[in-house]
């Protein structure tokens, strides 16, 4: 299976950008990119995902990289709302239950005011 | 739109007593999923459905049965309850698990405590 790298954690100020990084360097040309949050005592929520080209809808943007091996996602304005675990997950395009989504530990995102 | 809904929100069990945990998502979506999440881990897989009458099991399914009767409701059961088995419990759902447009919806989980 795919895997991904996060680091553990990162600290940004509020009010200013957070580019949050995932190394997934052995990624298929199938595979999706998908970004989900977990804020404190609540489920994951989807964020935002992509495939080669950048993404942006209203919560984040999703930057990949042009050989896909690694990609960021980047809130524009952190509020201390964005204090969460970030999960950066592969997900096959041809879907499959078991291997759909697999989350690792994420990046524990502190947002200092 | 209530969208993902589990109960109950907490539980304590001694070892060996059995329940249900309940979840129920008002999206028609086809795919459900059951997660455990430990303390200071990711979310593993237990069990999931691509649709009524279909389940798989998942990375971690021993201990845990599931059924899916209906497109709405997907129980997780516990036979036997151990304190290994003390997590956090997240149930979610998905339109479709085929294609990769179709974002997981999570409840907000059932925290549950074997002793």
């Amino acid at each position: 299976d795919a895997k991904t790298t996060q680091p553990n954690s990162m600290e940004s100020n509020e009010e200013e950008p957070v580019h949050l990084p995932c190394n997934h360097s052995t990624i298929s040309g199938t595979d999706y990119i998908h970004w989900y949050r977990q804020l404190p005592s609540q489920g994951p929520e989807y964020v935002i995902h992509g495939l080669t080209s950048n993404v942006n809808n209203r919560m984040a943007s999703l930057a990949i990289a042009e050989d896909r091996k690694s990609s960021t996602l980047i809130l524009h304005r952190a509020t201390l709302r964005d204090a969460a675990v970030y999960y950066c997950i592969l997900q096959l395009d041809s879907g499959g239950g078991a291997d759909g989504l697999t989350f690792g530990k994420g990046t524990h995102l502190i947002i200092q005011p | 739109n209530a969208g993902v809904t589990q109960t109950p929100k907490f539980q304590v069990l001694k070892t060996g007593q059995s329940m249900t945990l309940q979840c129920a998502q008002d999206m028609n979506h086809e795919y459900m999923s059951w997660y455990r999440q430990d303390p200071g881990m990711g979310l593993r897989l237990i069990h999931y459905s691509v649709g009524a009458g279909i389940t798989d099991q998942g990375e971690v399914p021993n201990g845990y049965n599931v059924s899916r009767s209906t497109t709405e409701d997907f129980p997780l059961r516990l036979l036997s309850a151990a304190p290994s088995q003390t997590s956090v419990y997240f149930c979610a759902s998905s339109y479709s698990m085929t294609g990769s447009h179709s974002p997981l919806h999570f409840g907000n989980g059932t925290r549950l405590t074997v002793t």
